[in-house]
């Protein structure tokens, strides 16, 4: 079945700072790549989300980028603030079907 | 954008006896809907796929007569936690995505979670 690998599983960077987080996976059928900001005890957020007709999306502070080729995807926020800090999780959808396989999940901390 | 809505948001109950979690989708139709476990500083991992009006769906390794999964109707899906045992104790969080009709790229929205614990 679909596999989702995530890396790092903890980030901590200094605010101002960018922050950049890989995932890959393994079913080239997969279409559709989100990623979720959770915090704890709380349930998971979408914050940007790509299809596999493009290449990269950018909301502001983030960006998400997607290499069919290599079959990974990237989260990349610029300008990091405290508030960042958060478990996020990158997901894929199963050859476009409606399930998603989440990532192990990063840590990431952004000191003041 | 569209709301889930998960209850109980927490549980405490004895080994052995058994638990129901519910989710609705407030605001739209699910024929389809999603049963995910998380253990502490974990990951999200699917357990079912809960279908309306037909069998849910189980992912390999999960009980089925351990979690029942009842898709009723097209805004309720319930998970009972049969028996359950301190092993069980976790967070159970549901969710849905687009409604019928439309493809397979829109969110996915998650309900607030239940977090079991059995003592």
């Amino acid at each position: 079945g679909e596999n989702v690998e995530q890396h790092p599983s903890t980030l901590s960077v200094q605010e101002g700072d960018s922050a950049v987080i890989k995932c890959t996976y393994s079913d080239s059928a997969s279409n559709y790549f989100p990623w979720y900001k959770q915090e704890l005890g709380k349930r998971p957020q979408l914050i940007i989300d790509i299809r596999s007709n493009v290449g990269e999306k950018k909301d502001q502070r983030i960006a998400v980028t997607l290499n069919k080729t290599a079959k990974h995807f990237s989260l990349h926020i610029t300008e990091t603030q405290p508030e960042d800090s958060a478990v996020y999780f990158c997901a894929a959808s199963i050859r476009g079907f409606q399930k998603l396989v989440f990532g192990t999940g990063t840590r990431l901390l952004v000191s003041p | 954008g569209a709301v889930v809505s998960q209850h109980p948001s927490r549980v405490i109950c004895k080994s052995g006896t058994s638990v129901k979690i519910e989710c609705r989708s407030l605001d739209f139709q699910a024929t389809t809907m999603f049963w995910y476990r998380q253990f502490p500083k974990q990951s999200l991992m699917l357990m079912a796929t809960s279908n309306e009006g037909s069998k849910a769906t189980y992912e390999q390794g999960v009980e089925k007569d351990k979690f029942l999964i009842n898709h009723a109707s097209l805004t309720l899906s319930t998970l009972t936690v049969t028996s359950a045992h301190p092993e069980d104790s976790s967070f159970y969080i549901c969710s849905a995505r687009n409604p019928p009709g439309q493809g397979a790229w829109t969110e996915a929205f998650f309900g607030q979670g239940t977090r079991l614990t059995v003592v």
